[in-house]
């Protein structure tokens, strides 16, 4: 099993671009979520997904958007970027009350 | 609300010494589960132990173990004979399952531990 994959790693973008952070996990889970990591903030929900079709709101939803077509994939997006929006990006899946996390995606706006 | 607050934003140890890394938590839940992740610089999100509120007895994980005071509602980490690798931030982390397949996490802010050679 690869776990939890996320792409990019890295990814600088310019003031009001839009872009897609990709999240996919191989070990059929319903339940993921969407964090960002800031420094001396901890990690905060953005949204999250209790199955495919199903997703709802975190601590920090503005900005962004998902959806959950498939079981396995979990897309955030950006539809116009702030600087504000620069962090650490963190995607997982849940099962039996263990959390698996993603490798992470650092995004810098300019 | 549920919070967790983590005290000690950067402590440092000596390599082979032992350190206790701080958490308290607040909720009136009775049914909840609490986690400490340690993030090395390669950013991965490593779970290093877990705790059911129900059970009484303190989780081990061979040179982590925790001290869990629900009175208290404390969750303390402590990690023995330190080693280099050890080096990273801790985050504790309240988790409260709402439903079938759904869960609310809390993250703590996270300290920043350095293991001295």
């Amino acid at each position: 099993n690869a776990g939890v994959t996320q792409t990019p790693k890295f990814q600088v973008l310019k003031t009001g671009q839009s872009m897609t952070l990709q999240c996919a996990q191989d070990m059929n889970h319903e339940y993921m979520s969407w964090y960002r990591q800031d420094p001396g903030m901890g990690l905060r929900l953005i949204h999250y997904s209790v199955g495919a079709g199903i997703t709802d709101q975190g601590e920090v939803p503005n900005g962004y958007n998902v959806s959950r077509s498939t079981t396995e994939d979990f897309p955030l997006r950006l539809l116009s970027a702030a600087p504000s929006q620069t962090s650490v990006y963190f995607c997982a899946s849940t099962l039996n009350n263990e959390q698996f996390f993603g490798p992470g995606t650092r995004l810098t706006v300019l | 609300a549920q919070t967790v607050t983590q005290s000690q934003p950067e402590m440092s140890v000596q390599e082979a010494e032992t350190v206790t890394l701080s958490c308290t938590y607040d909720t009136s839940e009775n049914n909840y589960y609490l986690f400490w992740y340690k993030q090395p610089p390669s950013r991965q999100m490593i779970l290093v132990i877990r705790q059911e509120a129900y059970k009484q007895q303190n989780a081990t994980e061979n040179r982590f173990s925790v001290n869990f005071q629900k009175a208290a509602k404390s969750f303390s980490l402590k990690i023995s004979d330190s080693q280099l690798g050890d080096t990273a931030m801790y985050f504790c982390a309240f988790m409260k399952p709402l439903g079938p397949g759904t869960y609310k996490y809390i993250f703590g802010t996270g300290t920043r531990l350095k293991v001295l050679a």
